[in-house]
């Protein structure tokens, strides 16, 4: 079946860099993009931007351009998430999504990251 | 951008009852709609693509329905899991954008 597997909750301290890992099984990594999206402590889902598997090329929403690196290890079919000098606002949980035509048709369980002194 | 608005926040509803959820876009979205099911500490599921379209494993009491801006899911004969906050989510353009959910309570 199906499935992405993320790594475990993060403790970071600002300034740090945290690196979230999302294993695909179940299909051909390659043929479907991956998807990131943050979801904030009691907050809604917003859509970080997305990763080709087959080209390996990134397309970031605005507001996660410059900080934010997505990236793949496509003989381990994983996708990574890297978020560099963090910051208070990048508390969150962090889910990867298979795309399926650009909604999301299977999700990771979440990474949580907390950044805090 | 395409800005997703869902009416309600909240809805108070009952075991057994029928439940409307609605959304609307800033835009035409052509029916390149999805709706997601969120329960506290889960991941999003899938539970509706192209507007109408019922993923492969959810019951039939969900349903969806709309056209250009104005969209809606329906749950008839509500359960008690199905108490969750619900999400459209445009993908006509990018960046693909959610509405911001709304959360079904029991009354």
């Amino acid at each position: 079946q199906i499935q992405l597997v993320q790594s475990g909750p993060e403790l970071k301290k600002p300034g740090e860099t945290v690196k979230i890992s999302c294993k695909a099984s179940g299909y051909t990594f390659t043929n479907y993009g991956m998807n990131w999206v943050k979801q904030a402590p009691g907050k809604g889902l917003k859509w970080m931007g997305w990763i080709n598997t087959n080209t390996g090329e990134p397309t970031y929403a605005e507001e996660f351009k410059g900080r934010f690196a997505f990236s793949l290890e496509t003989s381990a079919s994983t996708a990574y998430l890297q978020i560099n000098n963090l910051k208070n606002e990048d508390t969150a949980t962090y889910f990867c999504a298979r795309t399926g035509d650009d909604y999301m048709d299977y999700w990771g369980q979440g990474t949580s990251v907390t950044v805090s002194s | 951008d395409i800005q997703m608005t869902q009416s309600s926040s909240y809805l108070s509803v009952s075991l057994g009852g029928r439940v409307t959820i609605t959304c609307k876009a800033s835009d035409h979205i052509n029916n390149w709609l999805a709706w997601y099911q969120q329960k506290p500490g889960n991941a999003p599921r899938l539970l509706i693509s192209g507007a109408t379209s019922l993923e492969t494993g959810v019951p039939s009491r969900f349903s969806g329905s709309g056209s250009g801006k104005d969209y809606t899911l329906s749950i008839t004969s509500l359960q008690t899991e199905d108490v969750a906050t619900y999400y459209c989510q445009q993908y006509w353009s990018t960046p693909l954008t959610f509405g911001a959910g709304t959360k079904l309570e029991l009354k």
